[in-house]
């Protein structure tokens, strides 16, 4: 079966600009989760959904970073005005309802603010 | 608030070397812990866990005990292979949702 998937897997864009990042969970997975890594760091929680509302949102950082999901399914990261610091690579993960300890992880999406 | 410190990388050890990657953790109850690998070009996976003291996860010949009077879950291999070059990272879960992750410990494994 298809495992998490997010794109683009890389996405170049100027400061200032907006960038939006999807995910896909894995079918049936009704918690979705979004981190952020910087270079040279652990992961960041961002925020955390189950089906289409978002209990926790404690870990964006700034009021330009925002998200959504629909239903059960796809997620969108959306970043408004980007700053430089928000260079990263985004990581989508999703999980059963009941088992929220074993996350499954997406690939990424690298982001460059130049 | 809750944190997980590991050991700095990046290391490397030879073909059939014993590994250790040393990973503490600070955080408030009891928190479920991690060990998540990132091959290279791919996602994280999740390694191995143990959710309560004294627990010992395995898996793929590693393995970690949860010691809560030590606050540690230190990743162990008794003879790595080349194969086994990734990061790896430690991480907790309290109550909520999120993982708090460690900053990854890059490991190369030499023929």
């Amino acid at each position: 079966g298809a495992g998490v998937s997010q794109s683009p897997s890389n996405k170049v864009t100027e400061k200032g600009k907006d960038v939006e990042l999807r995910c896909d969970p894995i079918s049936g997975h009704t918690a979705l989760y979004w981190y952020r890594q910087r270079l040279g760091q652990g992961l960041e929680f961002l925020i955390y959904f189950q089906g289409n509302s978002a209990p926790d949102k404690s870990g964006l950082p700034s009021d330009r970073f925002s998200a959504e999901r629909t239903g059960e399914s796809v997620s969108t990261l959306t970043i408004q005005r980007t700053q430089q610091e928000d260079s990263a690579v985004y990581l989508c993960a999703s999980s059963l309802r009941y088992r929220r300890e074993t996350q499954y992880f997406g690939p990424g999406t690298r982001l460059l603010v130049l | 608030g809750n944190s997980v410190t590991q050991m700095e990388g990046p290391v490397t050890l030879s073909e059939e070397a014993f590994l250790t990657i040393n990973c503490t953790y600070t955080a408030t109850g009891y928190p479920s812990l991690f060990w998540y690998v990132q091959y290279p070009g791919e996602g994280l996976q999740l390694l191995l866990k143990a959710t309560k003291a004294d627990d010992k996860g395995s898996n793929k010949g590693f393995e970690a005990t949860y010691r809560k009077e030590t606050t540690s879950f230190h990743l162990e291999k008794g003879s790595v292979q080349v194969s086994d070059s990734a990061v790896y990272f430690c991480a907790l879960r309290t109550s909520g949702s999120r993982l708090t992750f460690g900053e990854g410990t890059q490991l190369t494994v030499n023929p």
